[in-house]
Order: structure tokens, then C-alpha cells, then sequence
């Protein structure tokens, strides 16, 4: 069974604030992506990655720097927190071999004051 | 425009009947999947179904893509299918999913 962590749950912090959020896979797979979830939106993808030291842009990369750091980690960095970042953060990994199945961290809840 | 649109938006079941989610997308397509979101708000891969029927337990989900169309058939639906239903799409599936806006089902005993 695939493996997504995500870390933290949650997270409170104020406007203008550094927040990281991680996400570690332990499935060996090479594609990793970061959605935000949001009323009216839906899942929108943030940035995404095909293995260490990638980097793709989403849909909505504004206010967002990520980095993966390995095969397993990638980290979703906002630098200066704004309200409207206030979102449910969802990572997830897929690979050829797992049958282009998407598998989903449990979310880490964001709210920005 | 909304790549992928669900409908209905929501649907309000007695325990023991049947529905039918709509899944319509606008854009070619590499791959289909429905996930089902708990209440909680964790995300379970229930179908990777690009074409064609599959079949887990009491679910359905059927793709035609010349219709571009997939729909999701829950039969004799319980309290614990409550939650919120999820389609999404890829043309390319290395650049992630598109997500439509879900179908959220309530199922009462």
C-alpha cells in the first residue's frame, strides 16, 4: 500500500509569517505533486516535481516556492503567509509502475490570520 | 472554462437506494480517476479508469471517451458512503490532475 506523509496537520500562523509544509512518499515513486484545496475551486495543482532536484510550475505557483530535496521528500515553502493562503494543502505521488494512480497525503490544514 | 464538470453537486440519499455521479470533461484525455474524499477531508483513489467498466464491491464507474464522459454508479448505498465523490482527469499524467468540483452525497438510515 502507497505511503504519503504529510507534516504538519496543522497549522495556524499570522500574515507575513514562513510556513513549511513536507511531505515524505516511501513508494519510490518519481512524480510528486502539491494541490491546495479550496471552497468553489476545487483540488488546484500547485507545483509539482518528476524526482530529486526537479521542479515543475502548477496551476497556482503564485506565493509558493517548493523543493525536492530526494526521491521521497518535497517540501511546499511560503515565504510570507497571506490570507488567502489559508487552504487545505494536499501532497501526492504517482508513478508508471502504480498505474497512474494518484496517492494522497491526509492533508495539512493552513490557516493564515 | 471548467475542464471537468460533476454533477449534481449534491445528492441527499435513504440507505438502500442506487445514484449515478456525471463526470463531463471538455479535453482529450490520458487518464480517469475517481477518489472519494471522507468527511475528514483524506483523499481514497477508488478507480483509475481511463475506458471502458470497472467494477470494486458496490461501486460502478464507467468511461466513454468518445462521449467524454464518466459516471459513477453506487449501488444499495450505505451511511458510510457519505462524503464527497471526486473525478479528475490527465492528458498527461506526469503534469497531475485536473480535478472537477465533486458530487457531495449524504446518505440517511
Amino acid at each position: 500500500e502507497a505511503a504519503v506523509t504529510q507534516s504538519p496537520r496543522n497549522k495556524v500562523t499570522v500574515t507575513g509569517g514562513n510556513v513549511t509544509l513536507s511531505c515524505r512518499q516511501t513508494n519510490s515513486h518519481n512524480y510528486m505533486y502539491w494541490y491546495r484545496q479550496d471552497t468553489g475551486h476545487g483540488l488546484r495543482l500547485i507545483h509539482y516535481s518528476y524526482g530529486a532536484g526537479n521542479l515543475q510550475i502548477g496551476d497556482v505557483p503564485d506565493g509558493y516556492k517548493a523543493t525536492r530535496t530526494t526521491q521521497e521528500d518535497f517540501f511546499l515553502l511560503l515565504e510570507l503567509a497571506s490570507p488567502s493562503q489559508t487552504s487545505l494543502y494536499f501532497c501526492a505521488s504517482s508513478d508508471r509502475q502504480s498505474g497512474n494512480t494518484l496517492y494522497f497525503g491526509e492533508g495539512s490544514r493552513l490557516i493564515v490570520v | 472554462g471548467q475542464q471537468v464538470q460533476q454533477s449534481p453537486a449534491s445528492l441527499v440519499l435513504q440507505e438502500g437506494e442506487n445514484a449515478e455521479l456525471q463526470c463531463n470533461f471538455s479535453t482529450s484525455l490520458n487518464s480517469m480517476q475517481w477518489f472519494y474524499q471522507r468527511p475528514g477531508g483524506s483523499l481514497v483513489s477508488l478507480f483509475y479508469n481511463p475506458s471502458g467498466t470497472k467494477h470494486s464491491g458496490r461501486l460502478t464507474s464507467t468511461t466513454v471517451i468518445k462521449e467524454r464522459r464518466s459516471s459513477l454508479h453506487i449501488s444499495s448505498s450505505q451511511t458510510t458512503d457519505s462524503g464527497t465523490y471526486l473525478c479528475a482527469l490527465a492528458n498527461n499524467y506526469a503534469q497531475g490532475l485536473t480535478f472537477g468540483l465533486g458530487t457531495r452525497v449524504s446518505v440517511f438510515p
